[in-house]
């Protein structure tokens, strides 16, 4: 069975600081993408960074970097240089045969000045 | 940027009535999808469509629901006899090819009264 596992509950970071989000996943599909969105209070979903299965190297988008350790099945995602706007709840998602998304159930975060 | 739109954005319904929330996907976009978000919770599969058919389901999907894309534009989820525990926010997802990301919709938050 398809999980996504996002053990923190809520975190706190101080702006201008980085950040790093905890998501680990369990799939028996060879081939897969892993995905991070942000949902804002407004509630729309938000894509941020995708990495696949066979991706040699760690995504990055502009603040966003994704931590891609295969072996031990964790795709964490690292936001540097914290804005007060990145407050908001994280979601990591799993596309395994890159079909439908099983998400977590998120990370608040909450960027304080 | 093209981006996935939704209407309505808020609905509110009395148990038993039939509801259609409507989508509009990315216009190049193949497959199609539609999720739940119930208040405070993770973000739920719910139907997959590709090829006009059904590709994949979950067990939410049952009877009560069906889909359809009525012409090139849009794709729309119904619900038969809402019941209360329908009450929640509901993503369309759409994505251009097998491999790549799900772009969502900004929601359309349901409330069965």
């Amino acid at each position: 069975a398809q999980k996504i596992t996002q053990t923190q509950p809520g975190m706190f970071v101080q702006e201008k600081e980085a950040v790093t989000l905890d998501c680990t996943y369990d799939t028996s599909d060879p081939s897969y993408g892993l995905f991070w969105y942000k949902q804002p209070s407004s509630g729309e979903m938000i894509f941020l960074i995708y990495q696949g299965s066979y991706d040699q190297q760690n995504a990055t988008e502009g603040r966003y970097s994704l931590n891609f350790q295969k072996a031990r099945k964790s795709a964490n995602l690292v936001i540097s240089a914290s804005q007060l706007g990145d407050s908001a709840m994280y979601f990591c998602a799993m596309s395994p045969g890159y079909s439908t998304l099983t998400f977590g159930k998120g990370t608040m975060l909450l960027v304080s000045p | 940027e093209p981006e996935v739109t939704q209407t309505p954005s808020h609905q509110v319904t009395q148990m038993g009535q039939e509801v259609i929330l409507r989508c509009v996907p990315i216009s190049n976009h193949l497959y199609f999808y539609w999720y739940r978000q119930i208040l405070g919770q993770k973000v739920e599969f719910l139907v997959s469509f590709y090829n006009n058919e059904i590709s994949e389901k979950s067990e939410i999907f049952d009877d009560q629901f069906s889909v359809e894309r009525p012409d090139g534009s849009n794709f729309t989820l119904k619900i038969r006899s809402t019941k209360l525990e329908d009450s929640a926010m509901y993503f369309c997802a759409s994505k251009k090819g097998p491999t790549d990301t799900q772009y969502f919709g900004p929601g359309t938050r349901l409330t069965v009264l």
